[in-house]
């Protein structure tokens, strides 16, 4: 079993819709959260992060934290065709120092 | 804004040559990861630096050695390069070494074996 894992999708959504994306993560003392989005042979960039319960905002975007629960999802309101990217979500595992683990990416297609 | 950067961005070697990847963190940030991403794979970490220290490794291998400069900047080395080591490598940089910093990722290296 992974410790971060996601869907692999493809995920496919109408443009304007809101697409949703989850993650689980196996180690329950986890602190920071990260969601990033990938472009096909580009680099990640940051979206995200989230280190408290609950839910965080930004622009389109919105991060949502349950620890009990080990789950953590990214909610992208009014998807457009260029959002279409695979997103990763990374977590700092607990006594893994600082580097990122990430889970194998959900690939998200925005559609006409 | 200043991002990081990585150079060369691709690099083309034969099996048991060698290479070195240069990495440029963003200003101010102290801290430099590098992370492995083979096709279709998600990013795996190798090794990072603080303050100049190597502060965490990976699965990193003994081929490889990584070092951080005064300046800040990271450099790479992979010597007897094999046909598996062709990937994309990211370097990555922070404010600090706290997990709670953000992570940022320069543009990569594509590196071919052949």
């Amino acid at each position: 079993q992974k410790e971060v894992e996601q869907n692999s999708g493809p995920l496919s959504v109408p443009e304007g819709a809101i697409a949703s994306l989850n993650c689980t993560y196996s180690d329950r003392g986890s602190q920071s959260f990260f969601w990033y989005r990938q472009y096909s042979g580009k680099s990640p960039e940051l979206i995200m992060s989230i280190y408290s319960n609950g839910d965080k905002e930004d622009g389109r975007f919105t991060a949502q934290l349950n620890k009990a629960s080990q789950y953590v999802s990214l909610l992208i309101r009014d998807s457009q065709p260029s959002d279409s990217a695979t997103y990763l979500c990374a977590v700092v595992l607990t006594g893994g120092g600082n580097k990122l683990t990430f889970g194998t990416g959900t690939q998200l297609k925005v559609e006409l | 804004a200043a991002g990081v950067i990585q150079s060369p961005r691709h690099l083309i070697k034969e099996k048991r040559e060698t290479a070195t990847l240069k990495c440029y963190p963003i200003p101010r940030h102290d801290t430099v990861y590098w992370y492995q991403q083979g096709p279709g794979q998600d990013p795996q970490f190798l090794i990072s630096f603080y303050e100049k220290m190597q502060s965490d490794k990976g699965s990193i291998p003994d081929r490889f050695s990584a070092q951080q400069f005064s300046d800040y900047h990271s450099e790479l080395n992979m010597s007897s390069l094999e046909l598996g080591d062709s990937a994309l490598y990211f370097c990555a940089s922070s404010l600090g070494a706290d997990p709670f910093y953000e992570q940022y990722f320069g543009p990569g290296t594509r590196l071919t074996v052949t």
